[in-house]
């Protein structure tokens, strides 16, 4: 099966600063790559999907890149509302196995 | 507005059964896939299982083939996942989750407000 690793697995920054989260693959899956973001005791949401396009209604300080093996998450000002843990999920074909998360801390 | 209501949770002991449903409104149910997906207490998320909008494909993960079923009911809007066997390490909430598209190759756009299945001799 395709392992799906995130790092790190938690990071503090401050309000401004430029977050970015990494998600690998073991196995190449072209673009079939989502972001989600979980905030504490919520339901989790659909940031990106197809590894960089925005959903509707995400602010445009979140975006995503990468295929194949290799993908990121990015918000280029993290706000106090970003506190969260953000999962990847590959979704190219069974399992669609979700990463072990990053959980989003203000310093 | 895109609604799912999850239901059937409880506190079980090992072995037993249940069955947990979800209710959709607010789309064409018949046109998406649906899926479930756990978080126990604590921890990340886990996908569970998947099917198809016409239910002629269905996906589960390996710590629950061959005990959970998936299932939907296009004329009723409802989705479900009959629990047999059921373990400790089967505690989580479980969440009822919609597709993008009718296939299963898709993110997940729209949740439900989980459901707690606790399971504990």
């Amino acid at each position: 099966d395709i392992q799906m690793t995130q790092s790190p697995s938690s990071l503090s920054l401050s309000v401004g600063d430029r977050v970015t989260i990494t998600c690998r693959a073991s196995q190449g899956i072209s673009k079939y790559l989502a972001w989600y973001q979980q905030k504490p005791g919520k339901v989790p949401k659909l940031l990106i999907y197809a590894g960089s396009t925005l959903q509707s209604g995400v602010p445009s300080r979140f975006s995503g890149s990468g295929s194949g093996t290799d993908f990121t998450l990015t918000i280029t000002s993290l706000q106090p509302e970003d506190v969260a843990t953000y999962y990847c999920q590959r979704y190219n074909g069974d399992p669609f196995t979700f990463g072990g998360g990053t959980r989003v801390e203000i310093k | 507005e895109v609604q799912l209501l999850e239901s059937g949770g409880g506190l079980l002991q090992p072995g037993e059964s249940l069955r947990l449903s979800c209710a959709a409104s607010g789309f064409a149910f018949k046109n998406y896939a649906m899926n479930w997906v756990r978080q126990a207490p604590g921890k990340g998320l886990e996908w569970v299982a998947s099917i198809s909008d016409n239910a002629a494909v269905t996906y589960y993960s390996d710590s629950v083939k061959g005990r959970f079923t998936i299932s939907r009911d296009n004329s009723n809007d409802t989705l479900d996942l009959q629990m047999t066997s059921l373990r400790v390490d089967d505690t989580a909430v479980y969440y009822c989750a919609k597709a993008r598209s009718a296939t299963v190759v898709a993110a997940l756009n729209a949740w439900g407000q989980g459901n707690l299945v606790t399971v504990s001799s």
